[in-house]
């Protein structure tokens, strides 16, 4: 079974830039989440699609941040402007609910260096 | 307002021997807890989870404890070996939705 995908592994901006991320997941897994990683950090939820509906998007800064996954599949994740802060690894991550418990599969993640 | 917190930012021990990580939280709604590991440019990979019913949870080498009083759980790793070096980081799910909140991982470092 092939496992999250994710592109491209790593992406160096300018400040002010955008940057775009996209993710395959697992095939079959209709739950889809972004997280962000800052260095030392664990990850942090941006936002949690069920099929090609927002089920959270609480801590997604709105203002600069976007994301779909229009077809209920692949999705992309948007920055702009970037900030020297977002500087962090962009993880997507799938699950399948098949049980009382909805284990979450990431991806190897986006390093993005904002300069 | 960290819900999720991992004090110790490393480990170090010798081959063999009890890897012992600690996790403390602070939310009482949450119902599960899971334990994740990541190897340098990987992703988290599941490693083992318990329930908020239960207090213990074993899959071969690795247990983890829950004590629901202390708001405190550890994940035991025993023997350990060089191969289990990596980033452990606990999580935890609210009982609203599958929403995980992290702690900042703890890095093992297991010694031959």
């Amino acid at each position: 079974e092939a496992g999250v995908a994710q592109s491209p592994r790593y992406k160096i901006i300018e400040k002010r830039q955008s940057v775009a991320f996209w993710c395959n997941p697992i095939s079959g897994h209709a739950t889809l989440y972004w997280y962000q990683q800052i260095l030392g950090q664990g990850p942090k939820l941006l936002i949690q699609f069920q099929n090609n509906g927002v089920v959270d998007d609480s801590q997604l800064p709105k203002d600069r941040f976007s994301a779909e996954r229009l077809k209920g599949v692949d999705s992309t994740l948007k920055i702009q402007p970037a900030k020297l802060e977002d500087s962090a690894v962009y993880l997507c991550a799938s699950s399948h609910i098949t049980a009382s418990l909805v284990i979450q599969y990431f991806g190897a993640g986006t390093r993005l260096s904002v300069l | 307002d960290q819900q999720v917190k991992q004090n110790s930012p490393s480990l170090s021990v010798q081959e063999g021997r009890i890897s012992i990580l600690n996790c403390d939280y602070t939310n009482s709604m949450f119902d599960y807890f899971l334990w994740y590991k990541k190897y340098p440019a990987e992703g988290p990979t599941f490693l083992i989870s318990i329930s908020s019913i239960k207090d213990k949870n074993e899959d071969g080498r690795f247990t983890v404890f829950l004590n629901k009083s202390a708001k405190h759980l550890s994940l035991h790793i025993v023997p350990s070996q060089p191969g289990d070096s990596a980033v452990y980081f606990c999580a935890a799910r609210g009982n609203a939705g599958n929403m995980l909140t992290f702690g900042g991982g703890t890095r093992l470092m297991v010694k031959p």
